[in-house]
């Protein structure tokens, strides 16, 4: 099944303790990104990757970074996480180059809560 | 770059009644990508409709189908024969050819569906 498969989806942390959440498509994807999901703001990107070793910020980079060292993972790492990063977090893969009006297939979401 | 928005946070519908859900966008573009996503309390984002800009014909999915209107930027969602099932968070989305490839959000309208 074609799928992105997230880790975990619940997660309470304290202030500074650091994380990773992780990300895996199967499809073959260029393309992954990660989002921000907060009331009222919908979902504003944090990262985004266009292929293997290729990564650019989005609108809210701050505290977080990504890695793309296989095509198929892209984990979101948060070095010293704080409270104002408490959110509910999408990772999204889409091809590139062909086939672009399928759009994004996103991951089921991790919830995270930074105490 | 380019921005979507969604002017209506939330919205109601009787059950069995119908219900159009407004976005409008901003670019510069002629070649993009729209989308519409359902996120309903699973939180999985679920991909609705799409829409190719190069195409006149609006979209149609079953019970969910677009009015396009690319001189005016505007792509709204109506739903036909509201289902309780239908209550979720809706997404419009715009999807950038030109620019990476990038997708826009907007904010989101939940919707409620009155049995």
């Amino acid at each position: 099944e074609a799928q992105v498969t997230q880790n975990p989806r619940y997660l309470i942390t304290v202030t500074g303790k650091k994380l990773t959440v992780t990300c895996s498509q199967n499809m073959n994807h260029e393309y992954m990104s990660w989002y921000r999901q907060d009331p009222g703001l919908g979902l504003r990107q944090i990262y985004y990757s266009m292929n293997v070793e290729v990564t650019d910020k989005g609108d809210v980079p701050e505290g977080y970074k990504v890695s793309r060292k296989e095509k198929r993972n892209f984990p979101l790492i948060l070095e010293s996480p704080s409270p104002n990063q408490t959110s509910l977090y999408f990772c999204a893969s889409s091809t590139q180059y062909r086939d672009r009006r399928h759009g994004y297939t996103f991951g089921s979401g991790t919830r995270l809560t930074v105490v | 770059a380019q921005t979507v928005t969604q002017s209506q946070p939330e919205m109601s519908v009787q059950e069995a009644e119908t219900v159009t859900l407004s976005c409008t966008y901003d670019t510069s573009e002629s070649d993009y990508y729209l989308f519409w996503y359902k996120q309903p309390p699973s939180r999985q984002m679920i991909l609705v409709i799409r829409q190719e800009a190069y195409k006149q014909q609006n979209a149609t999915e079953n019970r969910f189908s677009v009015n396009f209107q690319k001189a005016a930027k505007s792509f709204s969602l109506k739903i036909s024969d509201s289902q309780l099932g239908d209550a979720a968070m809706y997404f419009c989305a715009y999807r950038s050819v030109a620019n990476g490839n990038q997708f826009y959000f907007g904010t989101g309208t939940s919707l409620t569906v009155i049995p």
